[in-house]
Parts: structure tokens; sequence; C-alpha cells
């Protein structure tokens, strides 16, 4: 079975502040992806990025770094100097490899609450 | 490119009533499919389809229908509402249907069922 955890449900930090969200995934499959989304206030869903399991080199886009580690199932994000505009709800996703009958569903965690304070 | 449209935005819903949520794309893209989003559950797909005239059950799909005639348009029917049938809902579509395809999200629908 596959299965995401974000155990973190809220954090609230002070702007500039550094902070890591935390995803733990499960899946058997040999080859899988890995999303984060963010949920703003406004409610849509934005694509921040994909991984897959075969790279595990670590990715930095702006203020936004993200560390895949195979060890330890973990794909976790971490923005730097946080800022107001920050503030959203942010949901790690899994889709496992091609079989019958699984194409391409995403399996979410429950997502992590982000508070920036001014 | 509207990207991946849904109507309406906000629904109010009387026990047993049906409705249709509508939801397009115009990228061609081949997969689409639907979610829910209750708080502290994350989102969960109800039915996906892989291409036109091709759709099948996702996690949570008892009390909903989908239907696919066309690539553009994945409509998702509640045939008769309950309240635990109130959520956000979420349409998708991705370009490919395999697996670890980039799933591009519409604006959600708020159902409330009374």
């Amino acid at each position: 079975a596959q299965k995401v955890t974000q155990a973190q449900t809220e954090i609230s930090v002070v702007e500039k502040e550094d902070v890591t969200l935390d995803c733990v995934y499960e899946t058997r499959d040999t080859t899988y992806y890995l999303f984060w989304y963010k949920q703003p206030p406004s409610g849509e869903l934005v694509f921040l990025i994909r991984r897959n399991s075969f790279d595990e080199q670590n990715e930095i886009s702006g203020r936004y770094s993200w560390n895949f580690q195979k060890s330890t199932s973990s794909f976790n994000f971490t923005i730097t100097a946080s800022q107001v505009v920050d503030s959203a709800v942010y949901f790690c996703a899994l889709s496992g490899s091609p079989r019958p009958g699984g194409y391409n569903k995403l399996i979410f965690g429950a997502g992590t609450r982000l508070a920036v304070h001014p | 490119n509207a990207g991946v449209t849904q109507t309406p935005k906000f629904q109010v819903l009387k026990t047993g009533q049906s409705m249709t949520l509508q939801c397009a794309q115009d990228m061609n893209h081949e997969y689409m499919s639907w979610y829910r989003q209750d708080p502290g559950m994350g989102l969960r797909l109800i039915h996906y389809s892989v291409g036109a005239g091709i759709t099948d059950q996702g996690e949570v799909p008892n009390g909903y229908n989908v239907s696919r005639s066309t690539t553009e348009d994945f409509p998702l029917r509640l045939l008769s509402a309950a309240p635990s049938q109130t959520s956000v809902y979420f349409c998708a579509s991705s370009y490919s249907a395999a697996a670890g395809g980039t799933q591009y999200f519409g604006p959600g629908t708020r159902l409330l069922v009374l």
C-alpha cells in the first residue's frame, strides 16, 4: 500500500525564519514520483515540484529547496527566509509506477498549514 | 489556455438532490481525475479517466458517477446528495495517464449538503 505522512499539522514562524516541512512516504514500487503542491488561502492547488525515485539530487528554486532521501523515505521541503506570502497549506503527494490498473493516481498527505507572521 | 476550469464555484444542496459538477480542460490532456478535500485528510481520489470513453473508480467512488464523452470534459455527478458529501471538489488533468505525470488542478467547487 502507498501512504504519505505529513506529521506536522500546523507550523507557525516569524517572517525571515527558515522552515522545513516534513514528508515521509511508503511504497513498494521501485519507480515512483513525489510532488509538492501549495494551497494558498484562495484555495487553488499550485504545483511546486515533481521528483522521480531515480533522482536523489536536491533541488533549489529561489527560496525553496527540496531534500529527497530514499534511505529514509523522505522528501522534505525547506523555505528559506520565509515571507507572509508563503502562508498556505502544503501537500506532499506520491504516484507509483504503472501496473495493471495503476494509472496516475496521486496519494496525498494530510497537509501542513504554514502561517508566517510579520 | 484557460487550463482546468470548474463550475460552479460554490453550491448548496439539500439531502437527496442531484447535481453535476462540471470540469473542462483545454490542454488536450489524456488523463483527468476528481478529488475531494476534507479537513485533515488531504485529497482523495474519487474517479479518474485515462481517455475519452474510459473511466475507473478511485479511493472513494460511492455516491458519484462520471463519464467522459470528449477529451475536454469530465463531469462528476452526485446521484443523491448526502451531508457526508459536503466537501471541496477538485478536478485535475495530466498530459499522460502514466504514473508520474504532473497533474494540474482546477480552482475547486465548494459543496454544502444540508
